[in-house]
């Protein structure tokens, strides 16, 4: 099947400094990556849509300028949280779509998770 | 708004019972829905998919149903075991493609 990564797995970082984190899509190219927040005993929040090659779209009331999105490529997603403050601490997960294979059925694919603690 | 909400919150029962989790769902107009496994502090493992155009799909002890005319999924588990425990989620994919999650259910399995 297919394989999404993301690095770091955990990260602790000081309040104010930025952190990047990294999907990168394995053994598939991914035009759609999307990434996720989940708070402590929460589900699963979209963040937003990470386009390749194009500017990402932002669910309402995600800070585009706060959690920055680049999709360089077909294979990889970073999502930058710049100037870190305590309440961003969360679990970021990654996802990307395999819209190349024919069985996709349009299939998400998620990365293992980045817990970020913001001190 | 398109929301997905499951029932009980928690769900605790003995090894060896067979058990039903539940996902429902506002729209009908679904593209498919997934049912996923999370262990604490862990990723998603997936575990089932089923298209819009299917009524259920099957793989080893569990079995997932899809109603779409009443908004209702079921995931099966049959004989369950103490590795079960853990939290399922159940998430649909609209007709926007955006994945909506459901709040999860956090299974224990009684030994």
């Amino acid at each position: 099947g297919a394989v999404v990564s993301q690095h770091p797995s955990w990260v602790i970082c000081k309040s104010g400094t930025s952190v990047k984190i990294e999907c990168r899509s394995l053994d598939f190219q991914a035009t759609t990556m999307f990434w996720y927040r989940q708070f402590p005993k929460q589900s699963l929040m979209l963040m937003a849509t990470s386009n390749e090659g194009s500017k990402a779209t932002y669910e309402q009331g995600v800070e585009k300028d706060k959690f920055l999105i680049n999709h360089a490529s077909l294979t990889l997603s970073t999502l930058t949280v710049t100037s870190a403050h305590p309440e961003d601490s969360s679990f970021y997960i990654c996802s990307a779509r395999d819209e190349v294979a024919d069985d996709s059925y349009n299939e998400q694919f998620f990365g293992p998770g980045t817990r970020l603690t913001v001190l | 708004k398109q929301e997905v909400t499951q029932i009980p919150a928690a769900l605790s029962v003995p090894e060896g019972e067979n058990l039903v989790l539940n996902c429902s769902f506002t729209d009908s107009a679904i593209y498919n829905l997934q049912w996923f496994r999370q262990d604490p502090g862990k990723g998603l493992t997936s575990l089932l998919l089923i298209q819009s155009s299917q009524r259920e799909q099957t793989s080893g002890r569990l079995n997932a149903s899809l109603d779409k005319s009443s908004g209702r999924s079921t995931l099966y588990i049959a004989a369950s075991q103490p590795g079960d425990s853990a939290t399922y989620l159940c998430a649909v994919t609209f007709g926007n493609e955006k994945l909506t999650f459901g709040t999860g259910t956090r299974l224990t399995i009684i030994p």
